[in-house]
This record gives structure tokens, C-alpha cells and sequence, in this order.
């Protein structure tokens, strides 16, 4: 199952709202979770069964989407939110990863 | 404090083998599937290899990419995850996390990353 993330960057401000996407290239239900990668980090989930939110992660943070296409959306962009997120699926083995895409401050 | 660290991670010749160890702690390691994800310099996450607990059989499952070539295995005696990576090639240069699953209410995710540890395929 490949995951498609768009865009695979963008640029924007603090303060605003941006949205990603996520295409699989088959249904995968609702199994997709989102995770958010600092340079020289590991990675950190943020949410999970696709509009689950994890434990401590704040609530700009949101999901959506279930079967082939899924959104994150940040709402109120923070200085820490500038970073690269991916997408993965869950549905089965081999568990695959959209390619990610990098939020940069404009 | 749950936590996951990886040692093993070297500078290997193209053709060569190498070890990679995860110990866990904090908690029931013997209660969850284990994963290895692997990131290439400047590039995204991608999924290696799978254990699944000794309820589901400690069966494995394996990317493409690395199929018959790499080996998964855990010792829930010592809560312990390695890799075994024979055959290696310059384009499994990445660094490596050993990385917890968790199923909270039927929905799966990786919840618990180690620090990774950077193997380089080099000659």
C-alpha cells in the first residue's frame, strides 16, 4: 500500500492553519496514524487511528479521513510546530510511510 | 521511565555483516510487538522489520528491501530486540530505531522511538 503526502513542503506563518494529505493507494480503513520528525530527532506520533489524538499532544493538532484519503490540519500554527510529518499505515505488513512532508516558517 | 536504546550502529564494508541491539525498559516488553525503522540520510522513515509478542507466535515480517538478508529476533528474557543484517549494501546506510507498537483499543501505532543508531555501508 503506497501513501502519497501532499504537499512535500510548505511555508507558513505563525498563527496559521495549515492542512496535509494523505492518499493510499488502496482502503485502509481507518488504521493510519500521523507522526511529526524534528532534524535529529526520532519521531513522535500525534495521532493515531487516524483522529485520535495521542496523549499530550495539543489539540491544534487534528485528524481526519478514513478509507483511501486523510488530513492533518494544525490550527494555529506554534514556532514548534515547524518540522516534517508523516503519514503511515497501519493496515498491514508491510507497514509503509507517505514520504513526509517539511513545514518551514515563512 | 519507558525507554528503548540502540547500540551497534558502524562502519561497515559493502558485503559485510552487523548486530543491532535494543534494550528495553519501564515496560512489559514481552507484551508487544517490536519494530526496526530505518532513515536514510535525507530521506524519510522507512519500516524494516517486525516481531510480534510470544502471545501471537514472536512470528516476523520483513520489507522487501531487506528480505533474506536481514534477521529479526527478541529475547523477552532480556528484553531485548536486535537486528542481523548480512549481505549489506551502501543503500542500507540509515540510522536504525527500534521502535514499540502499541494496540490501544484495536488501533495500532508506534508509540515508544529509541535515539538510533547510525549504520554506514561504506568502502
Amino acid at each position: 500500500i503506497q501513501l502519497t503526502q501532499s504537499p512535500s513542503s510548505l511555508s507558513a506563518f505563525v498563527g496559521d492553519r495549515v492542512t496535509i494529505t494523505c492518499r493510499a493507494s488502496q482502503d485502509i480503513s481507518s488504521y493510519l496514524a500521523w507522526y511529526q520528525q524534528k532534524p535529529g530527532k526520532a519521531p513522535k506520533v500525534l495521532m493515531y487511528a487516524a483522529s485520535t489524538l495521542q496523549s499530550g499532544v495539543p489539540s491544534r493538532f487534528s485528524g481526519s479521513g478514513s478509507g483511501t484519503d486523510f488530513t492533518l490540519t494544525i490550527n494555529g500554527l506554534q514556532p514548534e510546530d515547524f518540522a516534517t510529518y508523516y503519514c503511515q499505515n497501519l493496515k498491514n505488513y508491510p507497514i509503509t510511510f507517505g514520504q513526509g512532508t517539511r513545514l518551514e516558517i515563512k | 521511565e519507558e525507554q528503548v536504546v540502540v547500540s551497534g550502529g558502524d562502519l561497515v564494508q559493502p558485503g559485510g555483516s552487523l548486530r543491532l541491539s535494543c534494550a528495553a525498559s519501564g515496560f512489559n516488553y514481552g507484551d508487544h510487538y517490536m519494530e526496526w525503522v530505518r532513515q536514510g540520510p535525507g530521506k524519510g522513515l522507512e519500516w524494516v522489520a517486525a516481531t510480534r509478542d510470544k502471545a501471537n507466535g514472536a512470528t516476523t515480517e520483513y520489507a522487501a528491501s531487506v528480505q533474506g538478508r536481514f534477521t529479526i529476533s527478541r529475547d523477552d528474557s532480556k528484553n531485548s530486540l536486535y537486528l542481523q543484517m548480512n549481505s549489506l549494501k551502501t543503500e542500507d546506510t540509515a540510522v536504525y530505531y527500534c521502535v514499540r507498537d502499541i494496540n490501544n483499543k484495536g488501533s495500532w501505532y508506534f508509540d515508544l522511538w529509541g535515539r538510533g543508531t547510525l549504520v554506514t555501508v561504506s568502502s
